[in-house]
Protein backbone atom coordinates (compact mmCIF):
# COMPACT_ATOMS: atom_id res chain seq x y z
CA UNK A 1 0.00 0.00 0.00
CA UNK A 2 1.69 3.33 -1.43
CA UNK A 3 1.47 6.08 1.47
CA UNK A 4 2.67 9.50 2.12
CA UNK A 5 3.39 11.07 5.71
CA UNK A 6 4.21 14.65 5.57
CA UNK A 7 5.86 16.24 9.26
CA UNK A 8 7.11 19.54 9.86
CA UNK A 9 4.16 21.71 10.20
CA UNK A 10 3.85 24.27 12.76
CA UNK A 11 3.82 28.02 13.65
CA UNK A 12 6.29 30.50 12.20
CA UNK A 13 7.00 34.19 12.17
CA UNK A 14 7.03 35.98 9.33
CA UNK A 15 10.12 36.24 7.69
CA UNK A 16 11.00 32.53 9.27
CA UNK A 17 11.93 29.13 7.95
CA UNK A 18 10.21 25.98 7.60
CA UNK A 19 11.47 22.09 6.60
CA UNK A 20 8.60 19.86 5.68
CA UNK A 21 9.43 16.10 5.09
CA UNK A 22 7.06 13.48 3.26
CA UNK A 23 8.04 10.14 4.16
CA UNK A 24 6.98 7.27 1.17
CA UNK A 25 6.46 3.98 1.82
CA UNK A 26 4.58 1.17 -0.32
CA UNK A 27 6.64 1.94 -3.79
CA UNK A 28 9.89 2.06 -5.27
CA UNK A 29 10.59 5.96 -4.77
CA UNK A 30 13.30 6.99 -6.42
CA UNK A 31 11.59 5.64 -9.61
CA UNK A 32 8.96 8.54 -9.49
CA UNK A 33 9.16 12.25 -9.58
CA UNK A 34 7.17 14.13 -6.35
CA UNK A 35 5.67 17.43 -5.95
CA UNK A 36 4.60 19.51 -3.22
CA UNK A 37 0.66 21.00 -3.60
CA UNK A 38 -0.43 23.52 -0.59
CA UNK A 39 -3.85 25.00 0.29
CA UNK A 40 -4.50 27.95 1.89
CA UNK A 41 -7.08 27.94 4.21
CA UNK A 42 -10.37 28.12 2.29
CA UNK A 43 -8.56 28.08 -1.01
CA UNK A 44 -8.07 26.00 -4.16
CA UNK A 45 -5.01 23.58 -4.85
CA UNK A 46 -1.68 25.37 -5.72
CA UNK A 47 1.67 23.00 -6.77
CA UNK A 48 4.07 24.30 -5.07
CA UNK A 49 7.21 22.55 -6.15
CA UNK A 50 8.52 19.49 -8.00
CA UNK A 51 11.87 17.11 -8.43
CA UNK A 52 12.86 14.17 -10.36
CA UNK A 53 13.24 10.64 -9.06
CA UNK A 54 16.41 10.86 -9.51
CA UNK A 55 16.40 14.76 -7.90
CA UNK A 56 18.86 16.27 -10.49
CA UNK A 57 15.63 17.92 -12.00
CA UNK A 58 13.39 20.52 -9.71
CA UNK A 59 10.72 22.43 -10.55
CA UNK A 60 9.19 25.60 -8.88
CA UNK A 61 5.96 27.80 -8.85
CA UNK A 62 6.85 31.50 -9.43
CA UNK A 63 5.52 32.02 -6.03
CA UNK A 64 8.30 30.33 -4.55
CA UNK A 65 11.12 30.65 -6.80
CA UNK A 66 14.04 31.56 -4.64
CA UNK A 67 12.42 31.19 -1.22
CA UNK A 68 12.10 27.18 -1.45
CA UNK A 69 14.24 24.19 -1.66
CA UNK A 70 13.02 20.84 -2.92
CA UNK A 71 15.34 17.79 -2.49
CA UNK A 72 14.71 14.02 -1.40
CA UNK A 73 16.63 11.44 0.15
CA UNK A 74 16.21 8.30 -1.66
CA UNK A 75 18.12 6.09 0.55
CA UNK A 76 15.94 7.23 3.33
CA UNK A 77 12.40 7.32 0.80
CA UNK A 78 11.94 10.68 2.02
CA UNK A 79 10.29 14.09 0.18
CA UNK A 80 11.91 17.38 1.65
CA UNK A 81 10.55 21.38 1.48
CA UNK A 82 12.70 23.83 2.94
CA UNK A 83 11.18 26.66 3.66
CA UNK A 84 13.17 30.60 4.20
CA UNK A 85 11.54 33.91 3.83
CA UNK A 86 7.98 33.19 4.92
CA UNK A 87 4.91 35.18 4.63
CA UNK A 88 1.85 35.57 5.67
CA UNK A 89 0.62 34.34 1.90
CA UNK A 90 3.11 31.17 3.02
CA UNK A 91 0.31 29.51 5.35
CA UNK A 92 -1.48 26.75 4.17
CA UNK A 93 -1.56 22.91 4.29
CA UNK A 94 1.27 21.69 2.37
CA UNK A 95 0.73 17.57 0.73
CA UNK A 96 3.24 15.70 -0.82
CA UNK A 97 1.94 13.58 -4.14
CA UNK A 98 3.36 11.23 -5.76
CA UNK A 99 3.79 12.07 -9.68
CA UNK A 100 2.72 8.72 -11.65
CA UNK A 101 5.15 9.89 -14.77
CA UNK A 102 6.95 13.06 -13.88
CA UNK A 103 3.97 15.39 -15.91
CA UNK A 104 1.27 13.96 -14.05
CA UNK A 105 -0.93 12.26 -12.95
CA UNK A 106 -0.48 12.80 -9.33
CA UNK A 107 -1.67 9.25 -8.00
CA UNK A 108 -1.39 9.02 -4.40
CA UNK A 109 -1.04 12.03 -1.85
CA UNK A 110 -0.46 12.25 2.16
CA UNK A 111 -2.66 13.89 4.13
CA UNK A 112 -1.33 17.15 4.64
CA UNK A 113 0.72 19.29 7.06
CA UNK A 114 -0.32 22.56 8.42
CA UNK A 115 2.09 25.77 8.31
CA UNK A 116 0.90 29.04 10.31
CA UNK A 117 2.37 31.98 9.53
CA UNK A 118 1.87 34.79 12.06
CA UNK A 119 3.80 36.83 14.77
CA UNK B 1 1.95 30.49 -16.43
CA UNK B 2 -0.65 28.40 -17.46
CA UNK B 3 -4.33 29.68 -16.28
CA UNK B 4 -7.23 27.50 -16.30
CA UNK B 5 -10.52 28.65 -15.86
CA UNK B 6 -13.44 26.70 -13.99
CA UNK B 7 -17.31 27.57 -12.53
CA UNK B 8 -17.34 28.05 -9.02
CA UNK B 9 -20.08 25.95 -8.65
CA UNK B 10 -22.33 23.27 -9.68
CA UNK B 11 -25.51 22.19 -8.63
CA UNK B 12 -26.98 19.14 -9.45
CA UNK B 13 -30.26 16.82 -8.56
CA UNK B 14 -29.47 12.98 -7.14
CA UNK B 15 -29.74 10.48 -10.07
CA UNK B 16 -28.67 13.00 -12.64
CA UNK B 17 -25.69 13.96 -14.79
CA UNK B 18 -23.03 17.21 -13.78
CA UNK B 19 -20.62 18.69 -16.09
CA UNK B 20 -17.74 20.59 -14.75
CA UNK B 21 -15.75 22.49 -17.48
CA UNK B 22 -11.83 23.23 -16.90
CA UNK B 23 -10.91 26.13 -19.83
CA UNK B 24 -7.75 27.33 -21.12
CA UNK B 25 -5.81 27.86 -24.10
CA UNK B 26 -5.26 25.39 -26.57
CA UNK B 27 -6.36 22.90 -23.60
CA UNK B 28 -7.40 19.49 -25.93
CA UNK B 29 -3.30 19.30 -26.69
CA UNK B 30 -2.69 18.97 -22.75
CA UNK B 31 -3.72 16.32 -20.38
CA UNK B 32 -5.58 17.00 -18.02
CA UNK B 33 -6.42 15.45 -14.88
CA UNK B 34 -9.30 15.77 -12.50
CA UNK B 35 -8.96 16.03 -8.44
CA UNK B 36 -11.91 15.02 -6.01
CA UNK B 37 -11.91 16.80 -2.63
CA UNK B 38 -14.05 16.42 0.09
CA UNK B 39 -14.13 18.68 3.37
CA UNK B 40 -11.19 18.13 5.37
CA UNK B 41 -9.93 15.36 2.92
CA UNK B 42 -6.86 14.87 0.51
CA UNK B 43 -7.52 15.30 -3.07
CA UNK B 44 -8.23 12.00 -4.57
CA UNK B 45 -7.78 11.43 -8.40
CA UNK B 46 -10.90 11.04 -10.31
CA UNK B 47 -9.86 10.98 -13.94
CA UNK B 48 -6.55 11.22 -15.84
CA UNK B 49 -5.16 11.36 -19.64
CA UNK B 50 -8.57 13.30 -19.97
CA UNK B 51 -10.74 10.13 -19.77
CA UNK B 52 -9.32 7.30 -17.90
CA UNK B 53 -10.32 6.30 -14.61
CA UNK B 54 -7.84 4.87 -11.67
CA UNK B 55 -9.29 1.78 -10.31
CA UNK B 56 -11.98 2.42 -7.94
CA UNK B 57 -13.58 5.15 -9.70
CA UNK B 58 -17.05 4.53 -10.14
CA UNK B 59 -18.07 4.58 -14.02
CA UNK B 60 -20.17 7.20 -13.42
CA UNK B 61 -16.95 9.83 -13.54
CA UNK B 62 -15.95 10.08 -16.79
CA UNK B 63 -13.80 13.05 -18.92
CA UNK B 64 -13.34 14.46 -22.27
CA UNK B 65 -11.20 17.36 -23.29
CA UNK B 66 -11.19 19.12 -26.81
CA UNK B 67 -10.39 22.65 -28.25
CA UNK B 68 -9.72 24.72 -25.16
CA UNK B 69 -12.56 23.23 -23.18
CA UNK B 70 -12.12 19.72 -20.64
CA UNK B 71 -15.23 18.60 -18.74
CA UNK B 72 -15.65 16.10 -15.81
CA UNK B 73 -19.50 14.47 -16.21
CA UNK B 74 -20.52 12.75 -12.88
CA UNK B 75 -23.51 10.48 -13.89
CA UNK B 76 -26.54 9.71 -11.82
CA UNK B 77 -25.34 11.93 -8.87
CA UNK B 78 -24.97 10.65 -5.55
CA UNK B 79 -25.06 12.88 -2.03
CA UNK B 80 -21.40 10.96 -1.55
CA UNK B 81 -20.47 13.11 -4.82
CA UNK B 82 -20.43 16.20 -3.04
CA UNK B 83 -16.80 17.67 -3.28
CA UNK B 84 -14.62 20.14 -4.32
CA UNK B 85 -13.19 19.34 -7.80
CA UNK B 86 -10.12 20.57 -9.65
CA UNK B 87 -8.81 19.92 -13.35
CA UNK B 88 -4.79 20.06 -13.62
CA UNK B 89 -2.36 20.21 -16.36
CA UNK B 90 1.49 20.32 -16.73
CA UNK B 91 2.57 22.76 -18.77
CA UNK B 92 5.69 22.29 -20.96
CA UNK B 93 6.09 25.47 -21.92
CA UNK B 94 6.76 27.20 -18.14
CA UNK B 95 8.01 23.40 -16.97
CA UNK B 96 4.99 24.08 -14.00
CA UNK B 97 1.99 23.00 -13.39
CA UNK B 98 -1.29 24.39 -13.66
CA UNK B 99 -4.48 23.47 -11.00
CA UNK B 100 -8.00 24.99 -11.92
CA UNK B 101 -9.57 27.33 -9.13
CA UNK B 102 -11.85 24.27 -8.37
CA UNK B 103 -15.52 23.91 -8.67
CA UNK B 104 -18.03 22.59 -5.59
CA UNK B 105 -20.21 20.40 -6.43
CA UNK B 106 -23.27 20.64 -4.37
CA UNK B 107 -25.89 17.54 -5.02
CA UNK B 108 -29.60 19.03 -4.25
Amino acid sequence: EVMLLESGGDLVQPGGSLRLSCAASGFTFSSHAMSWVRQAPGKGLEWVSEISGSGRATYYADSVKGRFIISRDNSNDTLYLQMDRLGPEDAAIYYCARDRTGTAPFDYWGQGSLVTVSS
Amino acid sequence: SYVLTQPPSVTVAPGMTARITCGGNSLGTKSVQWYQQKSGQAPVLVIYYDSDRPSGIPERFSGSNSGNTATLTISRAEAGDEADYYCHVWDGTDDQYAFGPGTRVTVL
